[in-house]
């Protein structure tokens, strides 16, 4: 159980255009799903954090305006990169924590398989 | 404030030896604590979670870890290293926000797991 299903897993496009990316949960309900970003032999970088319903919190130096979060459903959440540039080439992952409110802290991550974005 | 450090950015083991990801934590309150494992270009994998149960936790795989509160440690453990558990490994601990109103998860800097034949 507790799949995170994560799409597309590779993506090439060119630069000025934009690309949005899919995180659904398949087989539980995710109030609260995260979006990393992580460069090559890092850690994972929190860039928002999006809560169904409401808008998504960002982390200090990212750019809202640029990496659009929707979370519109208890499945879904998309980020779309907006007028991407070389330097937005990057690995992209999303988690999701089932349970609501009351599990809190408790409640593990379930990642995606990511998405590799390149812009050229 | 809650933080992990990961002591070592590599470790590399013999397969059929033992494995010791070590992990540090720091936090305000009881944490929670979780491992994960990342191969190339996937996503994460939870291995297992500390949550103030039982301070030897076992996980998938034949990892397990140990909490150990005087010493601030969560390290994970395996007693024969198999040539498929080469891989990234994260220490992550969990940060409440007022912010955003929800749990946030820090993670440590990672440790690459690599095992010789």
């Amino acid at each position: 159980g507790a799949v995170v299903s994560q799409h597309p897993s590779r993506v090439i496009c060119k630069s000025g255009t934009s690309v949005k990316i899919e995180c659904r949960s398949l087989d539980f309900q995710a109030t609260t799903m995260f979006w990393y970003r992580q460069f090559p032999k890092q850690s994972l970088m929190l860039m928002a954090t999006s809560n169904e319903g409401s808008k998504a919190t960002y982390e200090q130096g990212v750019e809202k305006d640029k990496f659009l979060i929707n979370h519109a459903s208890l499945t879904l959440s998309t980020l779309t990169v907006t007028s991407a540039h070389p330097e937005d080439s990057s690995f992209y992952i999303c988690s999701a924590r089932d349970g609501g409110w009351v599990r809190g802290r408790n409640s593990p991550l379930h990642f995606g398989n990511g998405t590799r974005l390149t812009v050229t | 404030a809650q933080s992990v450090t990961q002591l070592d950015s590599h470790v590399s083991v013999s397969e059929g030896t033992p494995v010791l990801l070590r992990c540090n934590y720091s936090s305000s309150y009881s944490p929670s604590l979780f491992w994960y494992v990342q191969h190339p270009n996937k996503g994460l994998q939870l291995l297992l979670k500390y949550t103030s149960a039982a301070t030897l936790v076992k996980g998938i795989n034949g990892f397990e870890a140990e909490f150990k509160k005087s010493e601030t440690s969560f390290h994970l453990t395996k007693p024969s290293a198999h040539m498929s558990d080469a891989a990234e490994y994260f220490c992550v601990v969990t940060l409440f926000t007022t912010t955003s109103g929800t749990y946030k998860y820090i993670f440590g800097t990672g440790t690459r797991l690599k095992v010789l034949a």
